[in-house]
C-alpha cells in the first residue's frame, strides 16, 4: 500500500532562511500532491496542489516541486518568517486520480526563529 | 462562507458511552470526509461520502463506528461504547470534484 514518509518531525529555521521540507512516497507515482498547513488547533488548510505533469509550482513565497523518478516532492519556503511557524503535511490520493480520497503524511513541525 | 462547521469542538466521555460528533459541509460541496488524528498515526481517512452516499468506510475501525449523512447539509459520526483508544481529534473536510479538501477545526473527544 502507498505509504508517506515526511523526513523531519521538526524543522528549526531562522527567519530570512528558506526552510525546505520533503515528502517521500513508497509505492504507485500519483496524479497530483497536495500540501497543507496546521495550526494548533485548527484544521489542515490547503496550500498548493501539483500535478505528475508539473516540476514546479510556486505561491508568492512558496515552491513545490514534483519529481516522479524520485518519488519526492519539496516545499519550500522563502524569506520564512515567524508567522510560518506551523505543522505542514503532504498528501497524495490513495488510489491513482481519486477524487480527495486523500492519505497524508504524519507532517513536519515548521518553528521559525525572529 | 462560513466553512465546515464541526460540534462540539471537545467532547470528554466515560468508556462504555456513545459518543455522536457533528459535521455541517460548505454548501454546494458534494463529497464529505470524516478523518481521525493522533500523535501515531497522524491523519486517518475514516469514511467518505458522494452526493450522501457512503463510498468507502474501509478505514472505520471496528462495527463500534458508524457514519450517516442524512442529507446534504450534515453528517453524524457515532462511536458506540466508546472506548480510551478512540481519543484523538475527529475532521471533517468537504470537497467538489477537483477543488482540494476543506477543514473544519476538529472535535477533540477524550474517552476515560
Amino acid at each position: 500500500s502507498q505509504k508517506i514518509e515526511q523526513n523531519s518531525e521538526a524543522l528549526n529555521i531562522q527567519e530570512g532562511k528558506t526552510a525546505t521540507l520533503t515528502c517521500n512516497y513508497t509505492n504507485y507515482s500519483p496524479a497530483y500532491l497536495q500540501w497543507y498547513r496546521q495550526d494548533p488547533g485548527r484544521g489542515p488548510v490547503f496550500l498548493l496542489l501539483i500535478r505528475e505533469n508539473e516540476k514546479e509550482k510556486r505561491k508568492e513565497r512558496l515552491k513545490v516541486t514534483f519529481d516522479t523518478t524520485l518519488k519526492q516532492s519539496l516545499f519550500h519556503i522563502t524569506a520564512s518568517q515567524p508567522a510560518d511557524s506551523a505543522t505542514y503535511l503532504c498528501a497524495l490520493p490513495l488510489w491513482g486520480g481519486s477524487q480527495g480520497n486523500l492519505i497524508f503524511g504524519k507532517g513536519t513541525k515548521l518553528s521559525v526563529k525572529p | 462562507d462560513a466553512g465546515v462547521i464541526q460540534s462540539p469542538r471537545h467532547e470528554v466521555t466515560e468508556m462504555g458511552q456513545e459518543v455522536t460528533l457533528r459535521c455541517k459541509p460548505i454548501s454546494g460541496h458534494d463529497y464529505l470526509f470524516w478523518y481521525r488524528q493522533t500523535m501515531m498515526r497522524g491523519l486517518e481517512l475514516l469514511i467518505y461520502f458522494n452526493n450522501n452516499v457512503p463510498i468507502d468506510d474501509s478505514g472505520m475501525p471496528e462495527d463500534r463506528f458508524s457514519a450517516k449523512m442524512p442529507n446534504a447539509s450534515f453528517s453524524t459520526l457515532k462511536i458506540q461504547p466508546s472506548e480510551p483508544r478512540d481519543s484523538a481529534v475527529y475532521f471533517c473536510a468537504s470537497s467538489s470534484q477537483g477543488s482540494p479538501l476543506h477543514f473544519g477545526n476538529g472535535t477533540r473527544l477524550t474517552v476515560t
